[in-house]
């Protein structure tokens, strides 16, 4: 089983609609993060939580927002997606003892 | 200017090759350096992990750091078909956000 598991894998969805990216953790870490990846730029920081009460804001969060249900759950939504939003997006834990990043898998979404 | 320079490549060599990575980044402040390997439809999972200016040496791979020249490499010596991925520079800006490279895509021909 996956350390990192992200749903869905892929999403396809048209301009508006809110969407949900979820993501669990078998890790155990506190640290959980949510990046999206597009050609030519690489990976950008949406989004990362510390704790179950910890919510901070990464390089590129406006219309976006995420959820910490849990030490192994964090979700991000889209309020009303748009073209712009089109990429591959991956969560990701840490142990903060040494920063090193574990990624899931990824979900493609792609806004119509 | 992005903190974090790297050449998305495509770069494609033979079996048995020494492949060579670069990237610069700007901010002197970043202290941790990192590779990055992606294979297709995958997540990106950590290569090489170096602090310190100077090399870092696992099986194959060397990792490069020259902080006096804000530049970092990644060396793969006899280069196989199963290293054909996309590599990943990163920095630790602080102790919370990781600056990530655009990514150098490379195919290791049998």
């Amino acid at each position: 089983d996956a350390d990192v598991t992200q749903t869905p894998r892929n999403r396809i969805t048209k301009t508006g609609k809110r969407i949900m990216l979820e993501c669990s953790q078998t890790k155990g870490h506190d640290r959980m993060y949510w990046y999206r990846q597009d050609p030519g730029l690489g990976l950008r920081l949406i989004y990362y939580s510390f704790d179950v009460k910890d919510i901070n804001k990464g390089e590129i969060s406006d219309g976006y927002s995420v959820s910490r249900q849990a030490q192994a759950k964090f979700s991000l939504s889209l309020e009303s997606a748009i073209p712009n939003q089109t990429a591959l997006y991956f969560c990701a834990t840490s142990d903060p003892i040494d920063e090193k990043l574990f990624f899931g898998s990824g979900t493609q979404l792609s806004v119509l | 200017q992005k903190e974090v320079e790297q050449d998305p490549g495509p770069l494609s060599v033979p079996e048995g090759a020494i492949v060579s990575l670069n990237c610069t980044y700007s901010n002197s402040a970043f202290q941790y350096f990192m590779w990055y390997r992606q294979y297709s439809r995958k997540g990106p999972e950590l290569l090489m992990y170096t602090y310190s200016s100077g090399n870092k040496e696992d099986g194959r791979f060397t990792a490069q750091v020259d902080k006096s020249s804000k530049y970092i490499s990644l060396f793969i010596r006899d280069s196989q078909p199963s290293d054909s991925a996309t590599y990943l520079c990163a920095t630790l800006y602080n102790n919370n956000d990781m600056r990530f490279g655009a990514g150098t895509r490379l195919t290791v021909k049998p």
